[in-house]
């Protein structure tokens, strides 16, 4: 059962435009969220992420929005820029000790920013 | 800092061989683990530890073994290859679990 869903494969956006890319949890004892962002070949690195008493972090064109009720988070790249692309995997930890802190990644969206 | 360093790069294997696969980090960091990713199939728990002597099992563990001696490395060992477990292989370190995960270039295996 998949805990973190990223539905989207794959996002195209032209240069300057928005990208968004959407993530889905079912487990509501997920209290933080982030952002991984990985180009081929490399190992994947942090981007943002938002702890689950807010509803919005953001970082220079980066922005995460979290709305607990919907179990639904999205990541706005305004402007996107060719740099960008890459896969972007979201990740969830879960709120009790042990093994629930673990993250839990889904699959990632590869988004591809056109010139 | 180093930070997470993953060896080798690139390795082929045949169906029933052993391998290690190292990771090491320089950050002093307790959590460290290891995940594989497969097309479609995002990023995937094989093994963690969160200190040296404690180890825990992810979501993927068959087929592999690992160990902490100490805080700064973590190996993944392969115990008989498998065709199933061509991959990428992350090793990934934080301050402790949870926190964000730095995460190493990773070793990309293939075994015939």
């Amino acid at each position: 059962d998949q805990q973190v869903k990223q539905n989207s494969p794959s996002l195209s956006v032209q240069e300057g435009r928005i990208s968004i890319l959407n993530c889905d949890y079912t487990n509501s004892m997920f209290d933080y969220f982030l952002w991984y962002k990985k180009y081929p070949a490399e190992g994947p690195t942090f981007l943002i992420s938002i702890s689950s008493i807010k509803d919005k972090n953001e970082d220079g064109r980066f922005t995460v929005f979290l709305n607990k009720s919907a179990k639904h988070l999205s990541l706005h790249i305004v402007p996107s820029q060719p740099g960008d692309s890459a896969v972007y995997f979201c990740a969830a930890r879960g709120n009790s000790g042990g093994s629930n802190y673990k993250l839990t990644f889904g699959k990632g969206t590869l988004l591809t920013v056109n010139p | 800092n180093a930070g997470v360093t993953q060896t080798p790069k690139f390795q082929v294997l045949k169906t029933g061989q052993s391998m290690t696969l190292q990771c090491a980090q320089d950050m002093n960091h307790e959590y460290m683990s290891w995940y594989r990713q497969d097309p479609g199939m995002g990023l995937r728990l094989i093994h963690y530890s969160v200190g040296a002597g404690i180890t825990d099992q992810g979501e993927v563990p068959n087929g592999y073994n690992v160990s902490r001696s100490t805080t700064e490395d973590f190996p993944l060992r392969l115990l008989s290859a498998a065709p199933s477990q061509t991959s990428v292989y992350f090793c990934a370190s934080s301050p402790f679990v949870g926190d964000t995960q730095y995460f190493g270039p990773g070793t990309r295996l293939t075994v015939l």
